[in-house]
């Protein structure tokens, strides 16, 4: 069955730096991969979606990579600022195609 | 992007109660899905919430602690029955939107349920 794991559970950076984020997966290649945002209490909010094709997203302040040799995205987030702290979640759809599979999540604080 | 609404947004209940989650959808969505969150877990998917038919349970789920209704394409409702401490957790109700890009989860605000 798939495995997605993002690699740290926490992760602490001071305002203004750049913070990444990993989703490693296995025994699948997605055609896809999502990231999401989730702060307490409230439901994830998707950000950004990368084919397989695609080496890299970006959107505002956020950028997206996808390695499928590596089986592996990375989530950056430039000029982190203190309202980016949340839960990010990295997702790929079941290797049947019906559902999403969520990681665990990074937790990231950032403090000014 | 579809607005989900769920009711009720929290609740605590007692042991070997039954409690029914409703989540409505804006617009007319094929499917919807309904997700678990267990405290400091990620998301895991309890059923596909199929409209006229059986929901499809997810490996772990069974339709009788879990019954699930779906009568049209803005609605579904998700029933947690004989409830235990063990299902205290968040429910999610979330909808795909099949872009150009590929599928993705709108999710509602879910349903905090402390079983006591």
């Amino acid at each position: 069955s798939q495995k997605i794991e993002q690699n740290s559970e926490a992760l602490n950076i001071q305002e203004g730096k750049t913070a990444t984020l990993t989703c490693n997966y296995t025994n699948y290649s997605p055609a896809y991969l999502q990231w999401y945002r989730q702060d307490p209490g409230r439901g994830p909010v998707f950000l950004l979606l990368i084919r397989e094709n695609e080496k890299e997203k970006r959107k505002e302040r956020l950028k997206v990579t996808f390695d499928t040799t590596l089986k592996q995205s990375l989530f950056h987030i430039t000029a982190s600022q203190p309202a980016d702290s949340a839960t990010y979640l990295c997702a790929l759809l079941n290797q049947a195609g019906t559902a999403l599979i969520f990681g665990k999540g990074t937790t990231l604080s950032v403090s000014s | 992007s579809a607005v989900i609404s769920q009711k009720p947004s929290r609740d605590i209940c007692q042991r070997g109660t039954s409690l029914t989650i409703q989540c409505q959808v804006d617009s007319q969505v094929t499917m919807m899905f309904w997700y678990r969150q267990q405290p400091g877990q990620s998301l895991t998917l309890i059923a596909t919430a199929n409209q006229g038919s059986e929901a499809t349970y997810e490996s772990g789920f069974v339709i009788d602690k879990f019954p699930i209704s779906r009568p049209n394409l803005t609605f579904s409702t998700l029933t947690v029955s004989n409830m235990s401490p063990e299902d205290s957790s968040i429910y999610l109700c979330s909808v795909e939107d099949v872009g150009f890009s590929g599928n993705t989860i709108y999710f509602g605000e879910g349903s905090w349920l402390t079983v006591v």
